[in-house]
């Protein structure tokens, strides 16, 4: 299966700023995702990361607040912009390398805000 | 909303076999059922996936009712590693995984 590559793995960020996360795939994947794990609950999509087009957004998560790139199959990031203590989260890459192997998850970016 | 229902929580004993229950009544014809486990602060693991016949991979076995209404992932000799949270979730046609609450294995010694 896909190795995934998440960076930073954590980081503590000062309220009011943004926070880019890294998601590195060692082979061309069509579809990246990207979610989000409050503490002590279950994963929340944020995003679909299209290449060559915009992401598309689950309801509740808008791209001012969450922009994404994807600049090629193999790399997205995630912006967490002007953060408050709410953002404070795990979030997580995933791809869909192929049917048989299902979905990789990368090992997340611990966020805290403070 | 989740799509499926599980249980909030279960134990087991080591070295014997745990099936996890999963009910999803309004599976459409289309639907994939997966099945992804996360371990204490890791990112969720792929475990098995079906549609409609059961089956088999070296890591569990996942039964799936005639309806498709519900299943059961089976894991047949349970060790203190498959202690985790245990998502049952059907993967739609968009390809998305929407993940539920899940369900904690405790696998006691």
């Amino acid at each position: 299966s896909a190795v995934i590559s998440q960076k930073p793995s954590r980081d503590i960020c000062q309220r009011g700023t943004s926070l880019t996360i890294q998601c590195q795939v060692d082979s061309q994947v069509t579809m990246m995702f990207w979610y989000r794990q409050q503490p002590g609950q279950s994963l929340t999509l944020i995003a679909t990361a299209n290449q060559g087009s915009e992401a598309t957004y689950e309801s509740g998560f808008v791209i001012d607040k969450f922009p994404i790139s994807r600049p090629n199959l193999t790399f997205s990031t995630l912006t967490v912009s002007n953060m408050s203590p709410e953002d404070s989260s795990i979030y997580l890459c995933s791809v869909a390398t192929d049917f048989v192997r299902g979905y990789t998850f990368g090992s997340g970016t611990r966020l805290t805000v403070v | 909303d989740a799509k499926t229902t599980q249980p909030n929580s279960m134990e087991s004993n080591e070295e014997e076999p745990v099936h996890l229950p999963c009910n999803h009544s309004t599976i459409s014809g289309t639907d994939y059922i997966h099945w992804y486990r996360q371990l204490p602060s890791q990112g969720p693991e792929y475990v098995i996936h079906g549609l409609t016949s059961n089956v088999n991979n070296r890591m569990a076995s996942l039964a799936i009712a005639e309806d498709r209404k519900s299943s059961t992932l089976i894991l047949h000799r349970a060790t203190l590693r498959d202690a985790a949270v245990y998502y049952c979730i059907l993967r739609d046609e968009a390809e998305k995984l929407v993940f539920g609450k899940g369900m904690k294995l405790t696998v006691n010694p």
